[in-house]
């Protein structure tokens, strides 16, 4: 069974450092990995998918890697913003179109 | 473009109270669709895929029950409420169209059981 593991649960740096979030897997036979971001009391929005035939995918200041056989995933988000604030939830997918998730990366950045 | 709905936004229920909560995709055919209940301090979980009418999978035994009545409307329901049922509401879709395709979430449905 799938198990998917973000640490920290918890973060707070100040406004310009670079965010570094971690995601691991437990299962490397995987579809692709997504990165998502969750304000308070709101769904989820999409943020990279990485294929798991890739190394990395970017995004304006996102960064997001992938060590498929190591069952590792990185966010780095650079020049961290307070609008950045959130929790980033990160995802596998397998087969048959279903995601496993994990408990997130709870993110404060101080102006 | 498409869009996706969630009603209500929030919700109140006694315990042992029936439940009916929606979701509607506009802009699409076909949706893959999903519910996930997200409990508070817990990740995701997925309750319920659909890839088509009348097509549900259950991922985990519950009080909880899906239909998918139209293509673009997914049901989730409860004859009589858990305290335990508790908990955020999230309805995805997406195209099924391969391994490049995320997932996009409506904006959820906060449903509280006293």
């Amino acid at each position: 069974k799938q198990e998917v593991t973000q640490i920290p649960a918890a973060l707070s740096v100040p406004e310009g450092e670079n965010l570094v979030l971690n995601c691991s897997f437990t299962d490397s036979a995987i579809y692709n990995l997504q990165w998502f971001r969750q304000d308070p009391g709101k769904g989820l929005t999409s943020l990279l998918l990485i294929q798991s035939s890739q190394r990395e995918q970017t995004s304006g200041r996102l960064n997001a890697s992938l060590d498929k056989s190591s069952g590792r995933s990185t966010l780095y988000i650079a020049a961290s913003q307070p609008g950045d604030s959130a929790t980033y939830l990160c995802a596998v997918e397998a087969a048959g179109n279903k995601l496993t998730f994990g408990g997130g990366t709870r993110v404060l950045v101080k102006p | 473009s498409q869009t996706i709905h969630q009603w209500p936004a929030t919700l109140v229920q006694p315990v042992g109270s029936p439940l009916s909560l929606e979701c509607t995709v506009e802009g699409t055919s076909n949706p893959n669709l999903y519910w996930y209940r997200q409990a508070a301090g817990r990740g995701l979980q997925l309750l319920f895929y659909s890839v088509g009418i009348g097509q549900i999978s259950s991922e985990v035994p519950q009080n909880l029950s899906a239909s998918r009545p139209q293509d673009r409307q997914f049901i989730l329901s409860s004859k009589k409420l858990l305290l335990s049922d508790s908990g955020f509401y999230l309805c995805a879709w997406n195209k099924g169209a391969g391994r490049a395709d995320t997932q996009y979430f409506g904006p959820g449905t906060r449903l509280t059981v006293l």
